[in-house]
Protein backbone atom coordinates (compact mmCIF):
# COMPACT_ATOMS: atom_id res chain seq x y z
CA UNK A 1 0.00 0.00 0.00
CA UNK A 2 1.24 3.63 -0.22
CA UNK A 3 3.63 4.80 2.38
CA UNK A 4 3.40 7.81 3.90
CA UNK A 5 6.75 8.70 5.79
CA UNK A 6 7.10 11.22 9.18
CA UNK A 7 10.32 12.50 10.65
CA UNK A 8 11.04 12.89 13.37
CA UNK A 9 8.80 9.96 15.34
CA UNK A 10 10.03 11.76 18.59
CA UNK A 11 11.70 14.81 19.54
CA UNK A 12 12.28 16.58 23.16
CA UNK A 13 13.06 19.96 22.96
CA UNK A 14 13.13 22.99 25.48
CA UNK A 15 10.91 25.85 25.76
CA UNK A 16 11.26 28.77 23.09
CA UNK A 17 12.90 26.48 20.49
CA UNK A 18 11.37 25.72 17.30
CA UNK A 19 10.74 22.31 15.81
CA UNK A 20 10.25 21.10 11.95
CA UNK A 21 8.24 17.66 11.22
CA UNK A 22 8.87 16.49 7.96
CA UNK A 23 5.94 14.59 6.10
CA UNK A 24 6.99 12.51 2.98
CA UNK A 25 4.24 11.18 0.49
CA UNK A 26 6.96 7.76 -0.50
CA UNK A 27 5.47 6.46 -3.57
CA UNK A 28 2.71 9.19 -4.80
CA UNK A 29 2.63 12.09 -5.47
CA UNK A 30 0.22 14.00 -3.16
CA UNK A 31 -1.08 17.87 -4.46
CA UNK A 32 -3.16 18.05 -0.41
CA UNK A 33 -1.68 16.95 2.61
CA UNK A 34 -3.16 17.31 6.39
CA UNK A 35 -1.97 18.13 9.70
CA UNK A 36 -3.24 16.56 12.92
CA UNK A 37 -3.00 16.84 16.20
CA UNK A 38 -4.26 14.31 18.78
CA UNK A 39 -4.37 14.33 22.77
CA UNK A 40 -4.11 11.05 24.99
CA UNK A 41 -7.15 8.48 24.23
CA UNK A 42 -8.73 11.25 22.12
CA UNK A 43 -9.38 11.74 18.19
CA UNK A 44 -7.55 13.62 15.63
CA UNK A 45 -8.05 16.88 15.68
CA UNK A 46 -7.43 18.59 11.97
CA UNK A 47 -4.96 21.43 12.68
CA UNK A 48 -4.46 22.79 8.55
CA UNK A 49 -4.96 21.59 4.81
CA UNK A 50 -1.22 22.22 3.17
CA UNK A 51 -1.84 22.44 -0.64
CA UNK A 52 1.49 22.24 -3.09
CA UNK A 53 2.67 25.79 -4.39
CA UNK A 54 0.12 27.78 -2.21
CA UNK A 55 -0.76 28.85 1.61
CA UNK A 56 -2.08 26.24 4.05
CA UNK A 57 -5.52 26.54 4.81
CA UNK A 58 -5.60 26.73 9.08
CA UNK A 59 -8.87 25.26 10.92
CA UNK A 60 -10.31 27.71 13.46
CA UNK A 61 -8.88 28.49 16.71
CA UNK A 62 -5.00 27.11 14.97
CA UNK A 63 -2.32 29.99 15.38
CA UNK A 64 -0.79 30.57 11.63
CA UNK A 65 2.01 32.32 13.25
CA UNK A 66 2.74 29.23 15.12
CA UNK A 67 2.19 26.52 13.16
CA UNK A 68 3.78 26.85 10.36
CA UNK A 69 3.56 24.85 7.33
CA UNK A 70 5.17 24.57 3.75
CA UNK A 71 3.91 22.26 1.36
CA UNK A 72 7.08 22.78 -1.27
CA UNK A 73 7.02 19.81 -3.34
CA UNK A 74 4.15 16.68 -4.30
CA UNK A 75 5.96 14.43 -2.12
CA UNK A 76 6.69 16.57 1.23
CA UNK A 77 4.99 19.09 3.48
CA UNK A 78 6.50 20.09 6.72
CA UNK A 79 5.13 21.70 9.85
CA UNK A 80 7.37 23.80 12.05
CA UNK A 81 6.12 24.17 15.79
CA UNK A 82 7.69 27.69 16.65
CA UNK A 83 8.68 28.97 19.83
CA UNK A 84 7.59 26.11 21.38
CA UNK A 85 5.70 25.93 24.82
CA UNK A 86 4.69 22.71 27.01
CA UNK A 87 1.10 23.37 26.08
CA UNK A 88 2.43 22.80 22.10
CA UNK A 89 3.87 18.98 23.30
CA UNK A 90 1.29 16.59 21.88
CA UNK A 91 1.15 13.69 19.20
CA UNK A 92 1.00 15.21 15.46
CA UNK A 93 0.24 13.75 12.30
CA UNK A 94 -0.12 13.89 8.81
CA UNK A 95 -1.88 12.66 5.74
CA UNK A 96 -1.47 12.63 2.32
CA UNK A 97 -4.19 12.05 -0.11
CA UNK A 98 -3.82 10.02 -2.86
CA UNK A 99 -6.00 10.46 -6.44
CA UNK A 100 -9.17 9.81 -5.83
CA UNK A 101 -8.97 10.00 -2.48
CA UNK A 102 -7.73 7.99 0.08
CA UNK A 103 -5.60 9.11 2.74
CA UNK A 104 -2.73 7.64 4.26
CA UNK A 105 -1.40 8.91 7.56
CA UNK A 106 2.50 9.06 9.01
CA UNK A 107 3.75 7.35 11.55
CA UNK A 108 3.19 10.51 14.04
CA UNK A 109 5.60 12.01 15.65
CA UNK A 110 5.58 12.91 19.81
CA UNK A 111 6.80 16.39 20.76
CA UNK A 112 7.73 17.05 24.14
CA UNK A 113 8.65 20.27 25.06
CA UNK A 114 10.33 21.05 27.97
CA UNK B 1 -20.08 20.98 8.59
CA UNK B 2 -20.48 17.52 8.66
CA UNK B 3 -20.62 15.51 12.83
CA UNK B 4 -19.71 11.91 13.09
CA UNK B 5 -20.93 9.62 15.85
CA UNK B 6 -18.75 6.56 16.84
CA UNK B 7 -20.16 3.37 19.07
CA UNK B 8 -18.93 2.05 21.28
CA UNK B 9 -16.37 4.01 22.78
CA UNK B 10 -14.79 0.44 24.13
CA UNK B 11 -15.31 -2.81 23.35
CA UNK B 12 -14.62 -6.45 24.52
CA UNK B 13 -14.57 -9.67 22.86
CA UNK B 14 -13.67 -12.89 23.30
CA UNK B 15 -11.13 -14.20 20.89
CA UNK B 16 -12.94 -15.58 17.86
CA UNK B 17 -15.92 -13.61 18.63
CA UNK B 18 -17.13 -10.77 16.12
CA UNK B 19 -17.11 -7.29 16.89
CA UNK B 20 -19.39 -4.88 15.41
CA UNK B 21 -18.49 -0.45 15.53
CA UNK B 22 -21.26 1.78 14.32
CA UNK B 23 -21.05 5.02 12.92
CA UNK B 24 -23.55 7.97 12.16
CA UNK B 25 -22.90 10.63 9.71
CA UNK B 26 -24.87 13.99 9.82
CA UNK B 27 -23.96 15.42 6.25
CA UNK B 28 -26.19 13.91 3.22
CA UNK B 29 -23.72 14.29 0.46
CA UNK B 30 -20.80 12.64 2.43
CA UNK B 31 -19.61 9.85 0.03
CA UNK B 32 -16.49 8.38 1.21
CA UNK B 33 -16.49 6.42 4.29
CA UNK B 34 -13.31 4.95 5.99
CA UNK B 35 -11.95 3.15 8.77
CA UNK B 36 -8.55 3.71 10.26
CA UNK B 37 -6.89 1.33 12.90
CA UNK B 38 -4.47 3.05 15.27
CA UNK B 39 -2.21 0.88 17.44
CA UNK B 40 -0.52 2.57 20.65
CA UNK B 41 2.19 5.58 19.70
CA UNK B 42 1.49 5.03 16.00
CA UNK B 43 -0.61 6.93 13.18
CA UNK B 44 -3.87 5.83 11.91
CA UNK B 45 -3.63 2.95 9.47
CA UNK B 46 -6.18 2.98 6.68
CA UNK B 47 -8.11 -1.26 6.35
CA UNK B 48 -10.75 -0.81 4.66
CA UNK B 49 -13.04 2.36 2.77
CA UNK B 50 -16.30 2.42 1.31
CA UNK B 51 -17.41 4.95 -1.53
CA UNK B 52 -21.49 6.16 -1.34
CA UNK B 53 -22.58 4.02 -4.60
CA UNK B 54 -21.38 0.62 -2.58
CA UNK B 55 -23.63 -0.90 0.22
CA UNK B 56 -20.96 -3.22 1.43
CA UNK B 57 -17.57 -3.77 1.07
CA UNK B 58 -15.51 -6.93 2.56
CA UNK B 59 -11.74 -7.21 2.73
CA UNK B 60 -11.10 -11.22 4.25
CA UNK B 61 -12.11 -10.87 7.80
CA UNK B 62 -12.82 -7.28 7.82
CA UNK B 63 -16.69 -5.86 6.41
CA UNK B 64 -18.18 -2.36 6.11
CA UNK B 65 -21.61 -1.86 5.42
CA UNK B 66 -23.11 1.46 4.16
CA UNK B 67 -27.03 2.70 4.78
CA UNK B 68 -26.94 6.33 3.00
CA UNK B 69 -31.08 6.59 3.99
CA UNK B 70 -30.50 5.83 7.65
CA UNK B 71 -26.86 7.72 7.50
CA UNK B 72 -24.72 5.11 9.08
CA UNK B 73 -21.97 2.65 8.80
CA UNK B 74 -20.43 -0.03 10.53
CA UNK B 75 -17.21 -2.33 10.42
CA UNK B 76 -17.34 -5.53 11.07
CA UNK B 77 -14.56 -7.77 12.22
CA UNK B 78 -14.60 -11.82 12.46
CA UNK B 79 -12.59 -14.24 14.03
CA UNK B 80 -11.11 -11.51 15.80
CA UNK B 81 -7.58 -12.22 17.03
CA UNK B 82 -5.51 -10.71 19.65
CA UNK B 83 -4.06 -8.61 17.23
CA UNK B 84 -6.90 -6.51 16.24
CA UNK B 85 -7.14 -5.27 19.50
CA UNK B 86 -6.43 -1.15 18.67
CA UNK B 87 -8.27 1.72 18.21
CA UNK B 88 -10.69 1.95 15.59
CA UNK B 89 -11.91 5.40 13.96
CA UNK B 90 -14.38 5.95 11.45
CA UNK B 91 -14.69 8.63 8.76
CA UNK B 92 -16.79 10.92 6.71
CA UNK B 93 -15.41 12.75 3.95
CA UNK B 94 -16.50 16.50 4.29
CA UNK B 95 -16.06 19.25 2.26
CA UNK B 96 -15.84 19.49 -1.68
CA UNK B 97 -12.18 19.52 -2.98
CA UNK B 98 -9.87 19.37 -0.47
CA UNK B 99 -11.22 15.80 0.65
CA UNK B 100 -11.03 16.43 4.82
CA UNK B 101 -12.19 14.12 7.07
CA UNK B 102 -14.21 13.91 10.36
CA UNK B 103 -13.54 11.44 12.63
CA UNK B 104 -15.05 9.65 14.81
CA UNK B 105 -14.32 9.76 18.55
CA UNK B 106 -12.75 5.84 18.38
CA UNK B 107 -13.27 3.01 19.90
CA UNK B 108 -10.92 0.64 22.19
CA UNK B 109 -11.41 -2.63 20.69
CA UNK B 110 -9.85 -5.50 23.19
CA UNK B 111 -9.63 -8.78 21.85
CA UNK B 112 -9.41 -11.07 24.92
CA UNK B 113 -7.14 -14.60 24.27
Amino acid sequence: GAVVSQHPSRVICKSGTSVKIECRSLDFQATTMFWYRQFPKQSLMLMATSNEGSKATYEQGVEKDKFLINHASLTLSTLTVTSAHPEDSSFYICSARRGTGELFFGEGSRLTVL
Amino acid sequence: GENVEQHPSTLSVQEGDSAVIKCTYSDSASNYFPWYKQELGKGPQLIIDIRSNVGEKKDQRIAVTLNKTAKHFSLHITETQPEDSAVYFCAAHFGAGSYQLTFGKGTKLSVIP
